[in-house]
């Protein structure tokens, strides 16, 4: 049973426009949310992070949004690079040492 | 600062086998976790190791096994190797236990293909 999902397996975007990833969960026991992206032939790279006591985090280009209620949450990227075309993974974690939990990613194909 | 370093970076074997793979983490981190990657399941969590003990296990069967060092280098084996074990098996390393959303570092990881 997936407890991180991202229903959208690709997105395409034109350059210079916004880019919306979207994450639901299942656990309610999940407190903080990390975005990682990832290359070709490269390992993932973390992105951003939120934890559940805030409902937005913002780092330059990338924000990401919690819904707790609907527990959903997402990733916005504005504007829009080429160099953004990768696959994005949506990861969450309950509190206390525990592994994190990844969504099966989204990839991102940003348009010139 | 060094990345996470993972070797080899591709391996063939062919089922029955077993095979060893090594993860350097970042200088100065002692949390070694594990994960395989598949196209339909996506990033799955095997282990973590601390302090060269396993800390956390994910739902794999006993076959997957690793170890740490006490320099924090970790090993990941898998023994009687099946084709469905084919996957990028990805390691992340960060300061210390892995949780409370703390960001993980990846390495490149290691494409295991089983024929």
């Amino acid at each position: 049973d997936q407890q991180v999902k991202q229903n959208s397996p690709s997105l395409s975007v034109q350059e210079g426009r916004i880019s919306i990833l979207n994450c639901d969960y299942t656990n309610s026991m999940f407190d903080y949310f990390l975005w990682y992206k990832k290359y070709p032939a490269e390992g993932p790279t973390f992105l951003i992070s939120i934890s559940s006591i805030k409902d937005k985090n913002e780092d330059g280009r990338f924000t990401v949004f919690l819904n707790k209620s609907a527990k959903h949450l997402s990733l916005h990227i504005v504007p829009s690079q080429p160099g953004d075309s990768a696959v994005y993974f949506c990861a969450a974690s309950a509190s206390g040492n525990t592994p994190l939990v990844f969504g099966k990613g989204t990839r991102l194909s940003v348009i010139a | 600062k060094a990345g996470v370093t993972q070797t080899p970076r591709y391996l063939i074997k062919t089922r029955g086998q077993q095979v060893t793979l090594s993860c350097s983490p970042i200088s100065g981190h002692r949390s070694v976790s594990w994960y395989q990657q598949t196209p339909g399941q996506g990033l799955q969590f095997l282990f973590e190791y601390f302090s060269e003990t396993q800390r956390n296990k994910g739902n794999f069967p006993g076959r997957f096994s690793g170890r740490q060092f006490s320099n924090s280098r970790s090993e990941m084996n898998v023994s009687t190797l099946e084709l469905g074990d084919s996957a990028l098996y990805l390691c992340a390393s960060s300061p210390d236990r892995a949780g409370y959303g703390q960001p993980q570092h990846f390495g490149d990881g290691t494409r295991l293909s089983i024929l």
